[in-house]
């Protein structure tokens, strides 16, 4: 089973901090590659979607990167706001295939 | 565009009764839909592959006749809960696949609580 682990398990930052996710992939056959964003209670609002064949994606504050040869992506967020304030799931798939979650990471965002 | 549903959101039932969970592909056609589970502070955690027209996949340890896919048709597939315990109180996912990109739309969870 492929694995896919998420660094740090939770993190607290100040309002304005950048901040870096991490992610990472046994597997370097990877399809495409998502980072989700899950509230409590949730479900789950796709924020970035990379293909195998890019290297980052952009939403507004939001950079995902991907290292597909490393198994490696990482999610930047910019000048962090408390309503950032939820668990950061990363996910890989394989072509055809059900995604691969992390654990995620729990982010706490502070006024 | 591509948007999921899933129906109830929530249900709190008794142990040892049966619970029907809907997914709707609204606007698109899904041959395959996946159903995943959460417990609390986990991640998700895929249970099985549901191929329209033809009986699911199940990941290893997830028991076929305790949890009953059906997936009819391009746009909807069920899963059911059968003599539900507290152990199975949990999140409900499912996802359907886009051909093409190959991405996946999720639905909102359904939320089930067993007493």
């Amino acid at each position: 089973k492929q694995e896919v682990t998420q660094i740090p398990a939770a993190l607290s930052v100040p309002e304005g901090e950048n901040l870096v996710l991490n992610c990472s992939f046994t597997d370097s056959a990877i399809y495409n590659l998502q980072w989700f964003r899950q509230d409590p209670g949730k479900g789950l609002t796709s924020l970035l979607l990379i293909q195998s064949s890019q290297r980052e994606q952009t939403s507004g504050r939001l950079n995902a990167s991907l290292d597909k040869s490393s198994g490696r992506s990482t999610l930047y967020i910019a000048a962090s706001q408390p309503g950032d304030s939820a668990t950061y799931l990363c996910a890989v798939t394989y072509s055809g295939y059900a995604l691969n979650f992390g654990k995620g990471t729990s982010l706490l965002v502070t006024p | 565009g591509a948007v999921v549903s899933q129906h109830p959101s929530w249900v709190i039932c008794k142990s040892g009764t049966s619970v029907k969970i809907e997914c709707r592909s609204l606007d698109f056609q899904a041959t395959t839909m996946f159903w995943y589970r959460q417990f609390p502070k986990q991640s998700l955690m895929l249970m099985a592959t549901s191929n329209e027209g033809s009986k699911a996949t199940y990941e290893q340890g997830v028991e076929k006749d305790k949890f009953l896919i059906n997936h009819a048709s391009l746009t909807l597939s069920t899963l059911t809960v059968t003599s539900a315990h507290p152990e199975d109180s949990s999140f409900y996912i499912c996802s359907a696949r886009v051909q093409g990109p190959d991405t996946q739309y999720f639905g909102p969870g359904t939320r089930l609580t067993v007493l």
